[in-house]
């Protein structure tokens, strides 16, 4: 079963606009951590925020903010005020304490593209 | 700067042969990692590595090898087991302890030719 899921292939957004990709989590583990990158055309991976599981309030890094709803097991990323260079690959990721000694666990992707 | 580093960017391979990815970092992490990422896919783990001469097997193991000698390094190894091992290979690295992110290299994207 998979343990992370980004049901959302593709999206387009307007420049300016925010926009929300969606990503749900299976795990028993009490502790875990949900983490969100970026990666470009050019293939590097950009960490962009990070979730605790034991964190009241949600993730915010400037434009990010990640909507955090634990009962629902939902860690959807928010990018407000789209910019073109927001263009790109998006996945979540899942770091269990308990689990696989602590391996990053990947969801598929969402591709974001940014229209003027 | 601190970081981590993979090289070559791009490889090619003959069908049959051996081929090794470097990874390199001096961020001082205990923990490393290798991914292989197909296209259209997420990143899928091969192999782990939380201290100098240990490591285990990811999801992928399978027609891969890896060396922990230092701390340092982490090569990973395609052997010609690895039946399609066209794909871009991503490293990593953290510490082991705490809920933090991990960081990546540049990639590399190795193409049998």
């Amino acid at each position: 079963a998979q343990k992370i899921t980004q049901t959302q292939p593709g999206m387009f957004v307007q420049e300016k606009e925010a926009v929300t990709l969606d990503c749900t989590y299976d795990t028993s583990d009490p502790s875990y951590g949900l983490f969100w990158y970026k990666q470009p055309s050019s293939g590097e991976m950009i960490f962009l925020i990070y979730q605790g599981s034991y964190d009241q309030q949600n993730a915010t890094e400037g434009r990010y903010s990640l909507n955090f709803q634990k009962a629902r097991k939902s860690a959807n990323l928010v990018i407000s005020a789209s910019q073109l260079g927001d263009s790109a690959m998006y996945f979540c990721a899942m770091r269990e304490v308990g689990g696989s000694q602590g391996n990053l666990i990947f969801g598929k992707g969402t591709k974001l593209s940014v229209k003027p | 700067d601190g970081g981590i580093t993979q090289s070559p960017k791009y490889l090619f391979r003959k069908e049959g042969q051996n081929v090794t990815l470097s990874c390199e970092q001096n961020l001082n992490h205990d923990a490393m990692y290798w991914y292989r990422q197909d296209p259209g896919q997420g990143l899928r783990l091969i192999y782990y590595s939380q201290i100098v001469n240990d490591f285990q097997k990811g999801d992928i193991a399978e027609g891969y090898s890896v060396s922990r000698e230092k701390k340092e390094s982490f090569p990973l190894t395609v052997t010609s087991a690895q039946k399609n091992p066209t794909a871009f290979y991503l490293c990593a690295s953290s510490i082991v302890q705490g809920q933090t992110e991990a960081f990546f290299g540049q990639g590399t994207r190795l193409t049998v030719v």
